[in-house]
């Protein structure tokens, strides 16, 4: 069975610094790896992903994140926060065959302290 | 297009009502799921469905209901409303494996209270 876990329920940076939010998925075989944004009284919104290839993805609005697949991980990042980055980040894992209906994290509030 | 919509915005109902969450998407997409979010548990899987006419369950179905007779509408059913279904409830989009598109598109979102 497919899971991931988000080990962080709240992280916080202070802006202009980089910032990472992790998240570790557990899945039979290759994972395709999603990373999802929601911003206050919104649905959330998909930021990048990893399906295969090159195990640094880049996304919308300077995000990338690195699929580490001997730590089973795959950790959210920016060089440089901005304030306007404060959201709540979802980490998703898929398995290729089955349901096809990714299983999501519990969720990673960021805060972006000026 | 307008992608995912859901409505109402907004529902407060009483206990032991029923009633039905709307959904539709307009990208032709195969794969639509319901989900309802609670602080702290994250996003957790009510039914989905992988095409018209088919549906199964999720995480955590009891008390819903779900059909998909068309590939565009996917409606919720609340058959007894009950004060542990007070949730915000998002609907969720996807075509299927091999167009490569894998991401899923969000509605905006039902908040729902049971009083």
């Amino acid at each position: 069975a497919q899971s991931v876990a988000q080990p962080e329920d709240q992280v916080n940076v202070a802006e202009g610094n980089p910032l990472t939010v992790k998240c570790t998925y557990s899945v039979s075989g290759n994972p395709y790896l999603f990373w999802y944004v929601q911003y206050p009284n919104r649905g959330l919104q998909f930021l990048l992903k990893y399906i295969t290839g090159d195990n640094l993805v880049k996304g919308s609005y300077g995000f990338e994140a690195e699929f580490n697949k001997s730590q089973t991980s795959f950790h959210l990042k920016k060089p440089s926060a901005l304030v306007s980055d404060s959201a709540l980040y979802f980490c998703a894992v898929r398995e290729p065959g089955g349901s096809y209906i990714p299983t999501f994290g519990r969720g990673t509030s960021l805060i972006v302290h000026p | 297009n307008a992608g995912v919509t859901q409505t109402p915005k907004f529902q407060v109902l009483k206990t032991g009502q029923s009633m039905t969450l709307q959904c539709a998407q307009d990208m032709n997409h195969e794969y639509m799921s319901w989900y309802r979010q609670d602080p702290g548990m994250g996003l957790r899987l009510i039914h989905y469905s992988v095409g018209a006419g088919i549906t199964d369950q999720g995480e955590v179905p009891n008390g819903y209901n779900v059909s998909r007779s068309t590939t565009e509408d996917f409606p919720l059913r609340l058959l007894s409303a009950a004060p542990s279904q007070t949730s915000v409830y998002f609907c969720a989009s996807s075509p299927e494996p091999g167009t490569g598109d894998y991401e899923q598109y969000f509605g905006p979102g039902t908040r729902l209270t049971v009083t």
